[in-house]
């Protein structure tokens, strides 16, 4: 099983709304990764977590606030955010979190933020 | 910090053997090179990846010359179904993907 899954595929999300965002790998991956693409622009690394434990926040506002509950499963839970955040944010894995891994990715859940 | 400079764009045909070229002057020393492709709102999939000299797998091949401040991947015969995004990437201090390079494949 290679696969990493997102979910939900869509969400749509008021300023006040509180929601999150699922990630799952079954590859025995001990680094998992969000990225948020907005549209026409390579995709920007938020967050990273190696062991389960966060690794690295690529000084993401606060009212993103990823968790890592096992080595399987991330979390992005979402707060108050702004109609600019919209966009697709993908999450994705690796063996670990070392300078010659290659990343699996998710397909992704695309946010609008209204 | 190692920063990637791809081409925006480029046009090919079916058939054809496509080189993109990615620049990375300030490459380190234990640094990989890795390549991906991303299709419309899908995840970016990985393609190859290299250190040194050249490697090739079912899909692509990679060439990095000794120097490696650049490398080149190359498709033999793409199809339509080539036609995405490619993006090189680097790892330096963080995991900074250059901006990527749209290939258009035509009839």
């Amino acid at each position: 099983d290679t696969e990493v899954t997102q979910t939900p595929k869509h969400l749509v999300m008021g300023m006040t709304n509180k929601k999150s965002l699922k990630c799952e790998q079954h590859m025995g991956h001990r680094a998992m990764y969000w990225y948020k693409q907005k549209a026409k622009k390579p995709p920007e690394l938020m967050f990273v977590y190696s062991y389960e434990k966060l690794s690295i926040n690529e000084s993401v506002p606060s009212r993103f606030s990823p968790e890592c509950p096992n080595s399987s499963l991330l979390n992005l839970h979402l707060h108050a955010l702004q109609p600019e955040d919209s966009a697709l944010y993908l999450c994705a894995s690796s063996q670990d979190y070392s300078r010659g891994e290659t990343q699996y990715f998710g397909p992704g859940t695309r946010l609008l933020v209204l | 910090l190692a920063k990637t400079t791809q081409p925006i764009s480029m046009d090919s045909y079916e058939g054809q053997e496509v080189n993109i070229t990615c620049s990375h002057n300030n490459i380190a020393t234990n640094d990989y090179i890795t390549w991906y492709q991303q299709f419309p709102s899908q995840g970016p999939r990985f393609i190859i990846q290299g250190y040194k000299t050249k490697v090739t797998n079912e899909v692509a091949s990679l060439f990095i010359p000794a120097d490696r401040k650049s490398s080149t991947l190359s498709l033999p015969r793409v199809s339509l179904s080539d036609t995405a995004v490619y993006y090189c990437l680097v790892r330096a201090s963080t995991l900074t993907f250059g901006k990527g390079t749209m290939l258009l494949v035509s009839p």
